[in-house]
C-alpha cells in the first residue's frame, strides 16, 4: 500500500513570495490533515478535511494560508505572501474511516520550507 | 481547551537502559483518544499506539509498554532495554471534542548512546 505522498520535499523562497505544497493521501482515506512543525516543536494542526469539507481550520492563518481538497482526494496548501516565521516543515497526514479521532494518522515525509 | 505536556525535552540513556517518557494531558471531554508517535531522524512520524479514555489497561508490545492513568491524566511510555534504533523524537497526542481536535505535545528527543 502506497503511503502519503508530498511534494516538493524542500522549498526555499524569499519573503513575500508565494508557495504551494501538494499532498496525496493513502487511497480511501477520508480524513486529511495539514500540520506545521517548527524546529524543536510538535506538529501544529493547520487544517483538517473530512472528504472535501473542512472540519477544523481554527489555527490556519487565513490572511495568508489557504488549503483545498477538491474531489476529496489530494490537497494543496498555499502560503501567500510568505513570512520568515513560516519557515517550518509542513506535514500532511491521512486517516481512514469516519470516526477519525479513533484512527491513527499516517504521515507523509513533509515539505521543508525555508523563507529567506 | 485541550493540552498535552511532555516535560522532558531531551533524554540521553546508555544502550540497554530502561527509559520512561512522560505525557500529561488536559481535556474537558469524557471521550478522548491518546496516541504516541515516533519521529526518527528521517523525519516521518510513525504511529506507535492508541488508547481511548475508557480503556485504562496497560499495554506491552515487545520492549515497549504504556501506562495510562486517568487519575493523574498521564499516558507514559517506557522502553525496556533501549537500543540505538530507538533514538528519535517521541510525540504524545490527544484527540477529543465534538470535532475531534488534534493536539500534539512538543516531543521528547531520546538519544540512546551505544
Amino acid at each position: 500500500e502506497a503511503g502519503v505522498a508530498q511534494s516538493p520535499r524542500y522549498k526555499i523562497i524569499e519573503k513575500r513570495q508565494s508557495v504551494a505544497f501538494w499532498c496525496n493521501p493513502i487511497s480511501g482515506h477520508a480524513t486529511l490533515y495539514w500540520y506545521q512543525q517548527i524546529l524543536g516543536q510538535g506538529p501544529k494542526l493547520l487544517i483538517q478535511f473530512q472528504n472535501n469539507g473542512v472540519v477544523d481550520d481554527s489555527q490556519l492563518p487565513k490572511d495568508r494560508f489557504s488549503a483545498e481538497r477538491l474531489k476529496g482526494v489530494d490537497s494543496t496548501l498555499k502560503i501567500q505572501p510568505a513570512k520568515l516565521e513560516d519557515s517550518a516543515v509542513y506535514l500532511c497526514a491521512s486517516s481512514s474511516q469516519l470516526d477519525y479521532s479513533y484512527n491513527e494518522q499516517f504521515f507523509g515525509p513533509g515539505t521543508r520550507l525555508t523563507v529567506l | 481547551a485541550q493540552k498535552v505536556t511532555q516535560a522532558q525535552t531531551e533524554i540521553s540513556v546508555v544502550e540497554k537502559e530502561d527509559v520512561t517518557l512522560d505525557c500529561v494531558y488536559e481535556t474537558r471531554d469524557t471521550t478522548y483518544y491518546l496516541f504516541w508517535y515516533k519521529q526518527p531522524p528521517s523525519g516521518e512520524l510513525v504511529f506507535l499506539i492508541r488508547r481511548n479514555s475508557f480503556d485504562e489497561q496497560n499495554e506491552i508490545s515487545g520492549r515497549y509498554s504504556w501506562n495510562f492513568q486517568k487519575s493523574t491524566s498521564s499516558f507514559n511510555f517506557t522502553i525496556t532495554a533501549s537500543q540505538v534504533v530507538d533514538s528519535a523524537v517521541y510525540f504524545c497526542a490527544l484527540t477529543s471534542g465534538g470535532y475531534q481536535k488534534v493536539t500534539f505535545g512538543i516531543g521528547t528527543k531520546l538519544q540512546v548512546i551505544p
